[in-house]
C-alpha cells in the first residue's frame, strides 16, 4: 500500500493524558499537512511541514499542540494533556512538492478523550 | 473569517437527479479549486480540481463550474445514484502558499 498510512486508527485517552498520532506519507512525498475534523464539521488545517521544517503553523493551538517531521520517520502530532473539545478525527495529507495542488490523504486517527 | 463558504450543508436528490452544490472563496489569491469526497470512516479523496484559467471541467458524471469573476465555483453531479452518497467538501489554494482552505462540507444522499 503506497498511500498515505495513518496510525493508531482509533485512540482512546483520559483526560490529561498525552495523544500521538503518526503520519507516514506517500512514497516520495515531503510535504505533510496535518488537519482536524470535528463530528459534523468540515477540514480545519492545524499545521504543514517539510522535513525538519514547520512551514505554515497558523491552526494550530497555542498550547498543548505540536508536530514535527523528522528527517527519518513519519510526521508526528503530539497532544498533550488532552481535555473532551480534542476529541475528534485528525488526518494527515500530503504532496510532492508544496506548490502542487492534490492533497493525499489517509484514513484517519479517531481520537476519543473520556 | 471563514474563506470558503460552501453551501447547501445537505441535500437529498433522488437517483437520476442532478446534484448542485456551491462555493464561493474571498482570496483571490487561490490559484487551485479541488472537490473532495469523503465515504464515512474515511479520508477525503479527490474527485475533481479546476484552476481558474477555465470556466469549466468536466469528468464522467461531474463538473465544475467556475465564474472567477463571482469568485464562486459549484460542483454538478450528473445522474446522481446512491453510491453518490457521501459528504462533498470543497476547497480552495494559493499553490504559493501551501496549505488548502476548506469549506464546511455537504452531506449528499441519493435516494434510490
Amino acid at each position: 500500500n503506497a498511500g498515505v498510512m495513518q496510525n493508531p486508527r482509533h485512540l482512546v485517552r483520559r483526560r490529561g493524558q498525552e495523544a500521538r498520532l503518526r503520519c507516514s506519507p506517500m512514497k516520495g512525498h515531503s510535504h505533510v499537512y496535518w488537519y482536524r475534523q470535528l463530528p459534523e464539521e468540515g477540514l480545519k488545517f492545524m499545521v504543514y511541514l517539510q522535513k525538519e521544517n514547520i512551514i505554515d503553523e497558523s491552526g494550530m493551538p497555542k498550547e498543548r499542540f505540536s508536530a514535527e517531521f523528522p528527517k527519518e520517520g513519519p510526521s508526528i502530532l503530539r497532544i498533550q494533556q488532552v481535555v473532551r473539545g480534542d476529541s475528534a478525527a485528525y488526518f494527515c495529507a500530503s504532496t510532492i512538492t508544496g506548490n502542487t495542488g492534490e492533497l493525499f490523504f489517509g484514513e484517519g486517527s479517531r481520537l476519543t478523550v473520556l | 473569517q471563514q474563506q470558503v463558504k460552501q453551501s447547501p450543508q445537505s441535500l437529498i436528490v433522488q437517483k437520476g437527479g442532478i446534484s448542485i452544490i456551491n462555493c464561493a472563496y474571498e482570496n483571490t489569491a487561490f490559484d487551485y479549486f479541488p472537490w473532495y469526497q469523503q465515504f464515512p470512516g474515511k479520508g477525503p479523496a479527490l474527485l475533481i480540481a479546476i484552476r481558474p484559467d477555465v470556466s469549466e471541467k468536466k469528468e464522467g458524471r461531474f463538473t465544475i463550474s467556475f465564474n472567477k469573476s463571482a469568485k464562486q465555483f459549484s460542483l454538478h453531479i450528473m445522474d446522481s445514484q446512491p453510491g453518490d452518497s457521501a459528504t462533498y467538501f470543497c476547497a480552495a489554494r494559493n499553490t504559493n502558499a501551501g496549505k488548502s482552505t476548506f469549506g464546511d462540507g455537504t452531506t449528499l444522499t441519493v435516494k434510490p
